[in-house]
């Protein structure tokens, strides 16, 4: 099974401040079709996670600009360029490459300074 | 609007059985995979199941299998969760999710299972 490992878990951000949240794969996430199935998702405290970034780096409808997706085989990032208040919340990368068995990264808490 | 609506949790003690329901609206559910993903308090998501369009094909993380049962009803737009045999382990959110371009593109609020004693 693909191990997701993201880091850190924790990150405290500076309001207006970019952040960047790493995920490393145990195996190259390259499916046989040419895609790479890597998503983002972002869980706000006591709501349902949302997701925000689909195939790497393409962003879903109505997510702000500031969040974006990088990265290829085996290392991902996400990066959010202006850190807002709203960005709160715990972000998990999930692959969806070996479907139909999805594995999520652990979680990185991001919270404000 | 896409909306997905779970019910269906609760208490339960160990080795008891729940049925969970998600109410799908918003989309023409028989054309989409549809799966279950659960949330351990305090802990991080994971996969359980995964049910296609026709039924023809269905997955399950390890632990779960034996023990759950997906399946769905085109007719009624609602997708299904039966847990038996349940476990300490199984205490989670459980949540209904729609699947697009191999991933999880719209989720439900979620069902809390709890299995105590």
């Amino acid at each position: 099974d693909v191990v997701l490992t993201q880091s850190p878990l924790s990150l405290p951000v500076t309001l207006g401040q970019p952040a960047s949240i790493s995920c490393r794969s145990s195996q190259s996430l390259v499916h046989s079709d040419g895609n790479t199935y890597l998503n983002w998702f972002q869980q706000r405290p006591g709501q349902s996670p949302r997701r925000l970034i689909y195939k790497v780096s393409n962003r879903d409808s109505g997510v702000p600009d500031r969040f974006s997706g990088s990265g290829s085989g085996t290392d991902f990032t996400l990066k959010i360029s202006r850190v807002e208040a709203e960005d709160v919340g715990v972000y998990y990368c999930m692959q969806g490459t070996q479907w139909p068995l999805w594995t999520f990264g652990q979680g990185t808490k991001v919270e404000i300074k | 609007e896409v909306q997905l609506v779970e019910s269906g949790g609760g208490l339960v003690q160990p080795g008891g059985s729940l049925r969970l329901s998600c109410a799908a609206s918003g989309f023409i559910f028989r054309n989409y995979w549809m799966s279950w993903v659960r949330q351990a308090p305090g802990k991080g998501l994971e996969w359980v199941a995964s049910i296609k369009q026709d039924e023809s094909e269905i997955y399950y993380v390890d632990s779960v299998k034996g023990r759950f049962t997906i399946s769905r009803d085109n007719a009624k737009n609602s997708l299904y969760l039966q847990m038996n045999s349940l476990r300490g382990e199984d205490t989670a959110m459980y949540y209904c999710a729609r699947i697009m371009v191999r991933s999880f593109d719209y989720w439900g609020q979620g069902t809390l299972v709890t299995v105590s004693s």
